[in-house]
């Protein structure tokens, strides 16, 4: 079963409004998790690195007013894009990893297909 | 840029044939991970083998992994329609760390 959930699975919201992802893992505890951006037809960029009691780290070109990240709990992070426009379209995932057999291996959450209008 | 490359980036076959998708890298790994993804969908996790293994096997699918190359292979055998799909790599330098994706092949399996 899945193991990182995300929610809403899709969200169209209005031009100029805000949206909040939440990425949940299951049953396991994420100090550390990451989102990632996937336009139609490319391939997922990371955005930042969601760290829990202490503040995101993004990856360069990613604004951090525009995309802010909350890492509350060791299950929760939520993604809000503020002020939304249309060239934030895009289908948002994010991963969390877990140990499993002796090694970390990523889990991915199904991912939020984000249209602005 | 992206850590992985894949080649090619786009592979069409017929139905019972086998598909071959490269992918390479430029830094030191720990694991590397062979994903899927069917049209506007999510990410499925198809194997992860790590940076000490060479081969690894999960039904129809076969990876090898070179790390002296810094390159790995995802081989599906008799494929079927349903493989139909993009499939991407993607590699972690550390054990917790965030993962980078290749640009992906996509597979299209005719019946």
């Amino acid at each position: 079963g899945a193991v990182v959930s995300q929610h809403p699975s899709w969200v169209i919201c209005k031009s100029g409004t805000s949206v909040k992802i939440e990425c949940r893992s299951l049953d396991f505890q994420a100090t550390t998790m990451f989102w990632y951006r996937q336009f139609p037809k490319q391939s997922l960029m990371l955005m930042a690195t969601s760290n829990e009691g202490s503040k995101a780290t993004y990856e360069q070109g990613v604004e951090k007013d525009k995309f802010l990240i909350n890492h509350a709990s060791l299950t929760l992070s939520t993604l809000t894009v503020t002020s939304a426009h249309p060239e934030d379209s895009s289908f948002y995932i994010c991963s969390a990893p877990r140990l499993a057999g002796g090694s970390y291996e990523q889990y991915f959450g199904p991912g939020t297909r984000l249209t602005v209008t | 840029s992206q850590q992985g490359e894949e080649d090619p980036q786009a592979l069409s076959i017929q139905e019972g044939e086998n598909a071959t998708m490269n992918c390479s890298y430029k830094t030191s790994i720990n694991n590397l991970q062979w994903y899927r993804q069917n049209s506007g969908r999510g990410l499925v996790h198809l194997i992860l083998i790590r940076s000490n293994e060479r081969e690894k096997h999960s039904g129809r699918l076969r990876v090898t992994l070179d790390t002296s190359k810094k390159s790995s292979s995802l081989l599906i055998t008799a494929s079927r329609a349903a493989d139909t799909a993009s499939y991407f790599c993607a590699t972690r330098g550390t054990n917790a760390g965030k993962s980078t994706f290749g640009d992906g092949t996509t597979l299209t399996v005719k019946p």
